[in-house]
């Protein structure tokens, strides 16, 4: 079954830092998404992305945040100065539409901010 | 605001038993209802889903039981295995939007 794979699985990087987050989604699929999941605590919503435009922004996504599509099958996650609180487990998920599809998580990348 | 309440936060049964965990939502505009099992060091994967226009849907041993007028939501797992052990997350979502809201979770431990 295909799957959504992210790399790295861990990552550790100083506070300031910028930190890239790999993820090449399912190849039919066409939506794309960022959640994160602090510890013990519940997963949410970052960003969107379709036709190599972002669709939809939570509060959270902010500045310091973006998202690229460089090639035909990767999808990135930019964290421009990391912060203490960026430290949580980052998921990209991708759906083949946008109409009630499930999400299809990837195992994640740990982001440790120190 | 929480857009989707979750409880209990954890839970504990025998092997065999039932496990019951429930979520309720505010947004009468959700019209997508699915639950995700989290094993340790993975992501979500999707175990079941619910559209409003149903009461109960049934897959193997889960079951997901939908009651619209309350605004709530439930997934049952019947004959707890130990292998069922993980972290579930409830979770909705609208038919013109892009977003899922999660529930908090619950952590379902099953005894041997």
């Amino acid at each position: 079954e295909p799957e959504v794979t992210q790399t790295p699985s861990h990552q550790v990087t100083q506070m300031g830092q910028e930190v890239i987050l790999r993820c090449v989604p399912i190849s039919n699929h066409l939506y794309f998404y960022w959640y994160r999941q602090i510890l013990g605590q519940k997963v949410e919503f970052l960003v969107s992305f379709y036709n190599n435009e972002i669709s939809e922004k939570s509060e959270i996504f902010d500045d310091q945040f973006s998202v690229e599509r460089p090639d035909g099958s990767n999808f990135t996650l930019k964290i421009r100065s990391t912060k203490l609180e960026d430290s949580a487990m980052y998921f990209c998920a991708s759906t083949p539409s946008q109409v009630n599809s499930p999400l299809h998580f990837g195992n994640g990348t740990r982001l440790t901010v120190t | 605001q929480q857009q989707v309440k979750q409880s209990p936060q954890s839970l504990i049964v025998q092997k065999g038993g039932i496990s019951i965990i429930n979520c309720a939502y505010e947004n009468t505009a959700f019209d997508y209802f699915p639950w995700y099992q989290q094993f340790p060091g993975k992501g979500p994967a999707l175990l079941i889903a619910i559209r409003p226009d149903v009461s109960e849907k049934k897959e193997g041993r889960f079951t997901i039981s939908f009651n619209k007028s309350a605004k709530q939501f439930s997934l049952h797992i019947m004959d707890s295995q130990p292998g069922d052990s993980a972290t579930y997350f409830c979770a909705a979502s609208m038919l013109t939007g892009n977003q899922f809201y999660f529930g908090t979770g619950t952590s379902l431990t099953v005894i041997p």
